[in-house]
């Protein structure tokens, strides 16, 4: 699977978008992008996947750069209980697929 | 989205005694289970790949046979830590493949070995 290479952290205003960037500038032309998120403590959180095109779910949107190389997920309006370390990952979407995890992007959303 | 729980969420035991962790799918069959061990502060590693009705592979340098795998339904695997070592307390988290696309993870138990 092809590495990937996100800021440490990140800090954002409650209310205000939070845009997370990854880097994955060797990604494969059958891999997809897959965000996750850890709340301390607890298993990773699903957020959204995509391949090429942008993506828009209940929580995130993914925005997915015409060449692959980067991607950026956007949390529209953070809260509090957004704050979390979030992971991109690239990955097969094939049933014996498996992720890697990076060190991630500690997102602070502050009051 | 799918669930998927494990038990215990924590678990205390004194040296050298066996620990069994389960890992249940609970809305959705799982031919494909995944297994990583977290330390604190660091990220997500993943120790082995476990498939119903076969055995799991491990990453490089888990050892199998102290980390045993058995998957032996589609909604359930387990990990027994076998003689376990203060140094294998860590936080245990469990995932599993809902078809092709998306990995869902369990809540992760807390293993402290004293």
């Amino acid at each position: 699977d092809a590495k990937t290479t996100q800021p440490p952290s990140m800090d954002c205003a409650e209310g205000r978008a939070a845009n997370l960037p990854c880097n994955h500038s060797t990604i494969s032309g059958n891999e997809y992008v897959y965000w996750y998120r850890q709340i301390h403590s607890q298993g990773p959180q699903y957020i959204i996947h995509g391949l090429k095109n942008n993506e828009t779910n209940e929580m995130a949107s993914l925005i997915i750069t015409e060449d692959r190389k980067s991607s950026t997920l956007i949390l529209p309006h953070a809260t509090l209980r957004d704050t979390a370390v979030y992971y991109c990952i690239v990955r097969v979407a094939l049933t014996a697929g498996k992720s890697t995890f990076g060190d991630g992007t500690t997102l602070t959303v502050k009051p | 989205g799918a669930v998927v729980s494990q038990h215990p969420s924590r678990v205390i035991c004194k040296s050298g005694t066996s620990v069994k962790i389960e890992c249940r799918s609970l809305d959705f069959q799982a031919t494909t289970m995944f297994w990583y061990r977290q330390f604190p502060k660091q990220s997500l590693m993943l120790m082995a790949t476990s498939n119903e009705g076969s055995k799991a592979t491990y990453e490089q340098g888990v050892e199998k046979d102290k980390f045993l795998i058995n998957h032996a339904s589609l909604t359930l695997s387990t990990l027994t830590v076998t003689s376990a070592h203060p140094e294998d307390s860590s936080f245990y988290i469990c995932s599993a493949l809902a078809g092709a696309y998306e990995q869902y993870f369990g809540p992760g138990t807390r293993l402290t070995v004293t």
